[in-house]
C-alpha cells in the first residue's frame, strides 16, 4: 500500500545499545522527519531532510544520526541508547506542492530503553 | 522560544455541542502555515485543517474551521456539532520556513 511505513512498530532496548529506527515512503516527497513525542511535549522535530544527501537538525538532535541515500528512505539511529530516550518516534512526509501543505505521520514506533 | 502555545490541557463538551480549542503562535516571519492535527488513542496523527498566513479567508473542512486572528497571533480550532469519536488529543502545528512546530496539544473529551 501506498503512504509511510515505520519498523519495527514496537522496541525494547538496553542503555548504551545502537538502535536504527526505519521509515520508508512511497510518494516520493521530497521532505521528510523524525519527532518524538512524549507526555507534556507534544512532537520535538529531531531532525529533518529536504532530500537525499541533505539533513538538518531540528529541535532535540542530540543523541541521534540520520542519513538519506535514498528518497524514499530515512533511518534515525540512536548511536548509544539512554533512558531518557524512550518515546514514540514518528516520521512524516512534506507535500510541498499540495493545496493543504500538509505532513504524512507513519504510524509511529514505540521504543523503550531499559 | 516555544513556539506553538495551547493553554487548554484538557476540555470537555457535550454531545452535538460546538467547541473551540485554542492556539497561539509565535513567528516573526510573513509566511507560515497553521495546521491543526487530531491524535486519537490509538496514537495515528490525523491532519484536520490548514491555514496559510496569506489567506484571506478563515480555512474549513467538514465540522472543522479555523478561527485565524492574524494580529493576534491565534489560530483557534472550532468543532461544530461534537461527535463521540471527536475524542481525541489535538495539536496545533506551525510551519515556519521547512520546520514544524508543534504545541503540547489539547485533549478533548465528548461527553454522551
Amino acid at each position: 500500500d501506498a503512504g509511510i511505513t515505520q519498523s519495527p512498530r514496537y522496541k525494547i532496548t538496553e542503555t548504551g545499545r545502537q538502535v536504527t529506527l526505519m521509515c520508508h515512503q512511497t510518494w516520493s516527497h521530497s521532505y521528510m522527519f523524525w519527532y518524538r513525542q512524549d507526555l507534556g511535549h507534544g512532537l520535538r522535530l529531531i531532525y529533518y531532510s529536504a532530500a537525499a544527501d541533505i539533513t538538518d537538525k531540528g529541535e532535540v538532535p542530540d543523541g541521534y544520526v540520520v542519513s538519506r541515500s535514498k528518497t524514499e528512505n530515512f533511518p534515525l539511529t540512536l548511536e548509544s541508547a539512554t533512558r531518557s530516550q524512550t518515546s514514540v518516534y514518528f516520521c512524516a512526509t512534506w507535500e510541498t506542492s499540495g493545496r493543504r501543505n500538509e505532513q504524512f505521520f507513519g504510524p509511529g514506533t514505540r521504543l523503550t530503553v531499559l | 522560544a516555544q513556539k506553538i502555545t495551547q493553554t487548554q490541557p484538557g476540555m470537555f463538551v457535550q454531545e452535538k455541542e460546538a467547541v473551540t480549542l485554542d492556539c497561539t503562535y509565535d513567528t516573526s516571519d510573513p509566511s507560515y502555515g497553521l495546521f491543526w492535527y487530531k491524535q486519537p488513542s490509538s496514537g495515528e496523527m490525523i491532519f484536520l485543517i490548514y491555514q496559510g498566513s496569506y489567506d484571506q479567508q478563515n480555512a474549513t473542512e467538514g465540522r472543522y474551521s479555523l478561527n485565524f486572528q492574524k494580529a493576534r497571533k491565534s489560530a483557534n480550532l472550532v468543532i461544530s456539532a461534537s461527535q463521540l469519536g471527536d475524542s481525541a488529543m489535538y495539536f496545533c502545528a506551525m510551519r515556519n520556513i521547512n520546520q514544524f512546530y508543534f504545541g503540547t496539544g489539547t485533549s478533548l473529551t465528548v461527553i454522551p
